[in-house]
């Protein structure tokens, strides 16, 4: 069975820090991508960065990476110099390629950003 | 131009009624999927189309009907609406889901909030 889990469901950080959000998964496939979303207030979800099974270096993204462990299954996101607009919900989600290409979801962390 | 678009966005209706969202997509992929993201804020794939095609269909009560007239669109159609149906309702677009590249992101529609009284 596939699974993520995100174990925290709120994150404070100041303004300019950098955060790790943690997302474990689980899966028999070996091949599979990883991905994190953000969805603010306003509700949409918008894609951030994406790291695939095979890829031997870490997704980066501007001020995003994905701290992927494949033998810890583990693809924490990064997020460097944090502003107060990245205050939101990030959900880490996973895809197996055997699975019909569905996301599977974790339950989010809510993060908030301190001026 | 919106990628992934959603109508209606908001849509409150009483317990009993048939309800549709539409879901159009521009990006020229060829599978589609509908989420649902309940009030605990989780989200769970309820269908997926590729080509017109249903390929998945999670354990969704078949009063759930959702509809793909070409590979851009693919419609919900909510038929005798329940209190337990109020959530967000995501379509969602990617190329094949079998592709390994890193280009194959899901992209999601802004949401469609349906509010069942």
């Amino acid at each position: 069975a596939q699974k993520i889990t995100q174990t925290q469901p709120g994150m404070f950080v100041q303004e300019k820090e950098a955060v790790t959000l943690d997302c474990t998964y689980d899966t028999s496939d070996p091949s599979y991508g990883l991905f994190w979303y953000k969805q603010p207030s306003s509700g949409e979800m918008i894609f951030l960065i994406y790291q695939g099974s095979y890829d031997q270096q870490n997704a980066t993204e501007g001020r995003y990476s994905l701290n992927f462990q494949k033998a810890r299954k583990s693809a924490n996101l990064v997020i460097s110099a944090s502003q107060l607009g990245d205050s939101a919900m990030y959900f880490c989600a996973m895809r197996a390629y055997n699975q019909g290409g569905k996301l599977i979801f974790g339950q989010g962390t809510e993060l908030s950003v301190k001026p | 131009d919106t990628a992934v678009s959603q109508t209606p966005k908001y849509l409150v209706t009483q317990m009993g009624n048939d309800k549709s969202i539409k879901c159009e997509q521009n990006l020229g992929h060829d599978t589609m999927y509908w989420y649902k993201q309940d009030s605990k804020k989780f989200l769970k794939i309820m269908f997926s189309y590729n080509n017109k095609e249903l390929i998945i269909n999670e354990t969704v009560p078949n009063r759930f009907s959702p509809k793909s007239p070409d590979k851009a669109h693919l419609n919900l159609h909510i038929n005798s609406l329940e209190l337990g149906d109020s959530a967000v309702y995501f379509c969602a677009s990617s190329q094949i889901p079998g592709s390994l590249s890193s280009g194959n992101t899901i992209y999601f529609g802004e949401g469609s909030w349906l509010t069942v009284v």
